[in-house]
């Protein structure tokens, strides 16, 4: 079946400028982890979804960063003037539910000039 | 707070021998233990756990990790490496309750040498 994807794979945005990454998770998977991956370091947690609402957010670097899962499927991590520092890969993973293994998305990698 | 160290950020090493990559953690509960591996240009893939049960677990492809408590380690091992392993390879902990957001180590990048 189909895996978790991610739009867009690549996002190059001027600094100060809003962004919009969207993830679209398995189907049926109830929980859903956005991630960070910086150049040469391993992903850090952001925040996960269970079902609509956002279980836990601590990961969200500043108020910034905010994500959305309206309908219990997509995804959308929203970032409001953004900074070079934000530059990174965004990950996301699904799963059937906080139990069960994570299955990650290819990324997006965003760049801020 | 849980952390993961992952000491080695690269391993070269040449086809067919032996390699470990080693992963330590820290935390003041019971965890479970992941390893992802990333190859070149794709997503992270889980490639083995550890919830319960046997400390030693195996993959399909040849990759096992032992999960050894007192260390708080939990080293990924295979005996002959291919040229298809290069990649890079993460180690993993979650909470084995509650939140399960996965902490990763920094990664090593293991480099297979014909």
């Amino acid at each position: 079946g189909a895996g978790v994807s991610q739009t867009p794979s690549n996002k190059v945005t001027e600094k100060g400028k809003y962004v919009e990454l969207r993830c679209d998770p398995i189907s049926g998977h109830t929980a859903l982890y956005w991630y960070r991956q910086s150049l040469g370091q391993g992903p850090e947690f952001l925040i996960y979804f269970q079902g609509t609402g956002a279980a836990d957010d601590s990961g969200l670097p500043n108020d910034r960063f905010f994500a959305v899962r309206p309908e219990g499927s997509v995804s959308t991590l929203k970032i409001q003037r953004t900074e070079r520092g934000d530059s990174a890969v965004y990950l996301c993973a699904s799963s059937r539910d906080i139990s069960y293994e994570q299955y990650f998305g290819p990324g997006t990698r965003l760049t801020v000039t | 707070a849980q952390s993961v160290t992952q000491l080695d950020s690269q391993v070269p090493v040449f086809e067919e021998a032996p390699v470990e990559l080693r992963c330590n953690y820290s935390s003041s509960v019971s965890v479970y233990l992941f390893w992802y591996v990333q190859y070149p240009n794709q997503g992270l893939q889980l490639l083995l756990k550890y919830l319960s049960g046997s400390t030693l677990v195996e993959s399909i492809n040849g990759f096992e990790a032992e999960f050894n408590k007192s260390q708080t380690s939990f080293h990924l091992r295979k005996p002959s490496v291919h040229i298809s392993d290069t990649a890079e390879y993460f180690c993993a902990v979650s909470l084995d309750t509650g939140r399960r957001a996965l902490t990763f180590g920094s990664g090593t990048r293991l480099q297979v040498q014909p």
